[in-house]
């Protein structure tokens, strides 16, 4: 089975500031078909997940362009370019049915 | 858009089965490319995948919950169903149903519902 291990856990910053959460599968997720289906879920407090990410850099309908993906085969990060007040929530990376453990972004 | 709502009972007692019903609007449950999920989350905790059924009927679950679960579509009222048995309190948590496209591209879990609180407690 596939584990997720995200870092950090919790990661407190300051307005305006940029934020970096990475992501480590414990095997490459890189399909028979060519595509990695690496996502990312954004879960602000007392909210349904929404998802933000797709395919490791594809944003999502409506997503802002602060947020980006990146990365290959077993690592991959997501960053927040200027945080803003309304990011505060926990962060999922996602893939093959199994979610990591969440990173929780707070303002400084 | 689609829109989702899950309803069922809220407190379920040890031993007995947990039943969920997730209503689709927006679209129609047996469009090519769909499957509807189910995912959990016990209070302050991570999600947890419980499975999904395509829309072709093919379910997954997760393994292990595999022998406690049913998921299943009535396309006639446009919804798809949880069933899991011999509950204890460790399945006490937020429900949530979802949706997943796989077309020309693919999004998984693209909408959710709001999500329904059960508890398992005599």
């Amino acid at each position: 089975d596939i584990v997720m291990t995200q870092t950090p856990l919790s990661s407190p910053v300051t307005l305006g500031q940029p934020a970096s959460i990475s992501c480590r599968s414990s095997q490459s997720l890189v399909h028979s078909d060519g595509n990695t289906y690496l996502s990312w879920l954004q879960q602000r407090p007392g909210q349904p997940p929404r998802l933000l990410i797709y395919k490791i850099s594809n944003r999502f309908s409506g997503v802002p362009d602060r947020f980006s993906g990146s990365g290959a085969g077993t690592d991959f990060t997501l960053k927040i370019s200027r945080v803003e007040a309304e990011d505060v929530g926990v962060y999922y990376c996602m893939a093959e049915y199994t979610f990591g453990q969440g990173t929780k972004l707070e303002i400084k | 858009q689609l829109q989702l709502q899950e309803s069922g009972s809220g407190l379920v007692k040890p031993s007995q089965t947990l039943s969920l019903t997730c209503a689709v609007s927006g679209g129609s449950i047996s469009s090519g490319g769909y499957s509807w999920s189910w995912i959990r989350q016990p209070p302050g905790k991570g999600l947890e995948w419980i499975g999904y059924i395509y829309h072709s009927g093919s379910t997954y679950y997760n393994p292990s919950l595999k022998s406690r679960v049913t998921i299943s579509v009535d396309r006639s009222k446009n919804q798809f169903s949880l069933k899991l048995s011999s509950v204890t309190a460790a399945d006490t948590a937020v429900y949530y149903c979802a949706s997943s496209y796989c077309g020309g591209d693919c999004y998984p879990l693209d909408y959710w519902g709001q999500g329904t609180l059960v508890t398992v407690s005599s």
